[in-house]
């Protein structure tokens, strides 16, 4: 079973800096998704950005990226710039390909906090 | 993206009674989840709804306690039996289209409190 890590329970950052979220996973298989998802306290889950494992290319999406290391299988997620609208739950998850059922596990999560 | 809608969005009840949680989406979707989030922790996925056919179970979840149906490809419910307090946690619908490029979209969930 693939598990997921996030050993960062809480962070924070002054707002226009830049903070970087850890996350780690484990699995056997070649083929599969990685997510992150923010989850403000109204508790709507907001994907912020998807990398394929079979991309080399770090996944971008304006001020978020990602930094992939499928070798060590490590996922962790950079926020510039960040601003007061950034600080939530943020969940690192991993997707099963289709041929297992498209499942997604969570990490525990890191709870962000942006400091004016 | 598909709009994701669920009902109730809160309920309170007593012990021993039984909740039907409502989940509808916009569009047809291939595939539709049930996750559970209980206070304070991150979502776990209770089963994969299949359309015309039985849910598939994660390890630690049973149909007798939470059974799922989907009649079609918009709509799904899940049941949550014979309640305990320890069934109070938040529980998200999730889906995920074709040509989604692999992304699960979820619902504003549903929080369950169990006295």
């Amino acid at each position: 079973a693939q598990t997921v890590t996030q050993s960062q329970p809480e962070m924070s950052v002054q707002e226009a800096e830049t903070v970087t979220l850890s996350c780690t996973y484990d699995t056997s298989e070649s083929d599969y998704y990685l997510f992150w998802y923010k989850q403000p306290p109204s508790r709507q889950m907001i994907l912020v950005i998807r990398q394929e494992a079979y991309k080399q290319q770090n996944a971008t999406e304006n001020r978020f990226s990602v930094n992939f290391q499928k070798a060590a299988k490590s996922f962790s997620l950079k926020i510039s710039d960040s601003q007061l609208g950034d600080a939530a739950m943020y969940f690192c998850a991993y997707r099963t390909p289709p041929t297992s059922g498209s499942r997604l596990t969570f990490g525990e999560g890191t709870q962000l906090t942006v400091n004016p | 993206s598909a709009v994701i809608s669920q009902k109730p969005s809160r309920d309170i009840c007593q012990r021993g009674t039984s909740l039907t949680i409502q989940c509808q989406v916009d569009s047809q979707v291939t595939m539709m989840f049930w996750y559970r989030q209980q206070p304070g922790q991150s979502l776990t996925l209770i089963a994969t709804a299949n359309q015309g056919s039985e849910a598939t179970y994660e390890s630690g979840f049973v149909i007798d306690k939470f059974p799922i149906s989907r009649p079609n490809l918009t709509f799904s419910t899940l049941t949550v039996s014979n309640m305990s307090p320890e069934d109070s946690s938040i529980y998200l619908c999730s889906v995920e289209a074709s040509g989604s490029y692999n992304e699960q979209f979820f619902g504003p969930g549903t929080r369950l409190t169990v006295l």
